[in-house]
């Protein structure tokens, strides 16, 4: 299967600071990226769809100004936490859509761990 | 609205066993469906997706089915090993521009 890769895998930053994450789709390109966040126990919240060359569309209750997203290239999407606080702490996922053939089937990154102290 | 439900919520079985996880949707007009596995701390891995005009999709002891009409895709799992251990989600793909709706997972624990 497709590969997507994330970097960092975890990071530990101070309250305050910004911190980006990048998510790369390997072996295929990708026009459609999406970021999840995930609390202990809890399910995948999505939290924005990226599209290449064009604005991310958030979902209700994200604030744009604070995760930033940026797909400039049909292989990496990255996620800027901007001003981030210990309640940003969380589980960040990326994944990407592979819309060659038709099956728009997704692959996930192994994830981000975010501590915020 | 689109809305995916799995049970069980958890399942403990031994070593051994064949089992059946369980996903429904309430509406049948999909585009398809994926089956994940996810580790505890770690990213979600792709098991099998199903097209809205295929029945069923094999992969070594996995084994999932989809009945758009009755809103339902089963995984079957062959002679469950320890390793399988991990919460299953599914997810249902409404439209090939749209973004997956997710279940809340079933934890599944394989005992030795």
């Amino acid at each position: 299967g497709a590969v997507v890769s994330q970097h960092p895998s975890w990071v530990i930053c101070k309250s305050g600071t910004s911190v980006k994450i990048e998510c790369r789709s390997l072996d295929f390109q990708a026009t459609t990226m999406f970021w999840y966040r995930q609390f202990p126990k809890q399910s995948l919240m999505l939290m924005a769809t990226s599209n290449e060359g064009s604005k991310a569309t958030y979902e209700q209750g994200v604030e744009k100004d604070k995760f930033l997203i940026n797909h400039a290239s049909l292989t990496l999407s990255t996620l800027t936490v901007t001003s981030a606080h210990p309640e940003d702490s969380s589980f960040y996922i990326c994944s990407a859509r592979d819309t060659q053939g038709g099956s728009y089937e997704q692959y996930f990154g192994p994830g981000t761990r975010l501590t915020v102290t | 609205k689109q809305e995916v439900t799995q049970i069980p919520a958890a399942l403990s079985v031994p070593e051994g066993e064949n089992l059946v996880l369980n996903c429904s949707f309430t509406d049948s007009a999909i585009y398809n469906l994926q089956w994940f596995r996810q580790d505890p701390g770690k990213g979600l891995t792709s098991l099998l997706l199903i097209q809205s005009s295929q029945r069923e999709q094999t992969s070594g002891r996995l084994n999932a089915s989809l009945d758009k009409s009755s809103g339902r895709s089963t995984l079957y799992i062959a002679a469950s090993q320890p390793g399988d251990s991990a919460t299953y989600l599914c997810a249902v793909n409404p439209d090939s521009n749209y973004q997956l709706i997710w279940g809340a997972g079933t934890k599944l624990i394989i005992k030795p």
